[in-house]
């Protein structure tokens, strides 16, 4: 059973458009909700993160709208540079012990020039 | 200055073969993890390791066994090697924060292990 789910698989944008992917969880018990971004041949990497407790969280072009009533949370990347062309990761995560997080499936973002 | 590394950074091997993938981390986290990802780009976390103690352990084949030295090292060992195992394996490490939540993975950057 996929506990975070992610839409959409691939996304094309135009260069300085906004690139908005979606994530949605069922697990209340989940406290943060981190974005990865990956690049072909490396691990992924911490974009942005956010608690349940805010509803949103801004860093330079890149936003996460979180809506903790619908379990739902996004991210948009402002003003979409070729150089944002990666694959990007939601998660969710709880304390086991240890922290246990739940990845999403994947969204490949191509940003065309 | 690498903050999580793995070795070797590709692998390739016959099938039936044993081999290994070290990590290492330098963050002083006390959780440690490895996740597969196959070609379609999915994350399956595989073993999750709390203060050296086993805490996740996914429907791996037994032919994967993780062994932690300590909390800074989580190796991986497998067994009779088989085409589907063919991935990029990583570790990755995290830490709770001060405040008793759960805080951010930090990733290796990969093992790419070919199986002929």
């Amino acid at each position: 059973q996929q506990q975070v789910k992610q839409s959409p698989q691939s996304l094309i944008v135009q260069k300085g458009g906004i690139s908005i992917i979606n994530c949605a969880y069922e697990n209340t018990a989940f406290d943060y909700f981190p974005w990865y971004q990956q690049f072909p041949g490396k691990g992924p990497a911490l974009l942005i993160a956010i608690r349940p407790d805010v509803s949103e969280k801004k860093e330079g072009r890149f936003t996460i709208s979180f809506n903790k009533s619908a379990k739902q949370f996004s991210l948009h990347i402002m003003d979409s540079q070729p150089g944002d062309s990666a694959t990007y990761f939601c998660a969710a995560s709880i304390r086991v012990p240890g922290n246990q997080f739940y990845f999403g499936t994947g969204t490949s973002l191509t940003v065309i020039p | 200055d690498t903050a999580v590394s793995q070795t070797p950074k590709y692998l390739v091997t016959q099938m039936g073969n044993d081999k290994s993938i070290k990590c290492e981390q330098n963050l002083g986290h006390d959780t440690m993890y490895w996740y597969k990802q196959d070609s379609k780009k999915f994350l399956k976390i595989m073993f999750s390791y709390n203060n050296k103690e086993l805490i996740i352990n996914e429907t791996v084949p037994n032919r994967f066994s993780p062994k932690s030295p300590d909390k800074a090292h989580l190796n991986l060992h497998i067994n009779s090697l088989e085409l589907g195992d063919s991935a990029v394996y990583f570790c990755a490490s995290s830490q709770e924060s001060l405040a008793g939540h759960t805080d951010t993975q930090y990733f290796g950057p990969g093992t790419r292990l070919t199986v002929l």
